[in-house]
């Protein structure tokens, strides 16, 4: 089965930038969505099509994909952005079947 | 406001079956794909399946496929994911969440609360 792959932890000082990426075979095909998940709270959608960051994403966030990797990067990252992060794509099959990453705990301090 | 509502907590015995319900409110609930989504306590996001609530279609992880059933009720604004054959290892909160995007690209939007389901004999 189709498997993306991240980091399990990444670590940064306050106003440093974090990347978090996420490995996968297709995606040079398919696109990368991006998930913040706070402490007992649903996901919300970062970044979507690779690159893409939806109405109230502060600027700070951003995302890029080239070849077999995508990549969410948090510029001047901050207290609050402590969080897990899950990358989301779909397989090449065109069965719309999806899968997350294994996520990546962000620790900003 | 744009939302989802789902049910409430459910504790089932192993081998039962379980349905959650997902009450889609503020937007045309026809218009967008429903997935859904569970989260052990303490792991990872695992997406389960897709259902379009206008043609019914269906998608399930091969994990998922022949326990699971997708089916929504159109009059009710409202998407259900049954879950059979239960085990220990069901125990999770499960998500439905609207995708954005079109042809089951993966950009959910809106998320409901989550519904704990434990499995316990």
């Amino acid at each position: 089965s189709y498997e993306l792959t991240q980091p399990p932890s990444v670590s940064v000082s306050p106003g440093q930038t974090a990347r978090i990426t996420c490995s996968g075979d297709a995606l040079p095909k398919k696109y990368a969505y991006w998930y913040q998940q706070k402490s007992g709270q649903a996901p919300v959608l970062v970044i979507y099509e690779d690159s893409k960051r939806p109405s109230g994403i502060p600027e700070r966030f951003s995302g890029s994909s080239s070849g077999t990797m995508a990549t969410l990067t948090i510029s001047g990252a901050q207290v609050e952005d402590e969080a897990d992060y899950y990358c989301y794509s779909t397989d090449s099959s065109g069965n719309h079947s999806g899968v997350f990453g294994g996520g990546t705990k962000l620790t900003v301090l | 406001q744009v939302q989802l509502v789902q049910s409430g907590a459910e504790v089932k015995k192993p081998g039962a079956s379980v349905k959650v319900s997902c009450k889609a409110s503020g937007y045309t609930f026809t218009s967008y794909d429903i997935n859904w989504v569970r989260q052990a306590t303490g792991q990872g996001l695992e997406w389960m399946g897709w259902m379009n609530p206008n043609s019914g279609n269906t998608g399930y992880a091969q994990k998922f496929q022949g326990r699971v059933t997708m089916t929504r009720n159109t009059s009710i604004s409202t998407a259900y994911m049954e879950l059979s054959s239960l085990r220990s290892e069901d125990t999770a909160v499960y998500y439905c969440a609207r995708d954005l995007s079109s042809s089951g690209g993966g950009a959910f939007d809106i998320w409901g609360q989550g519904t704990m389901v434990t499995v316990s004999s």
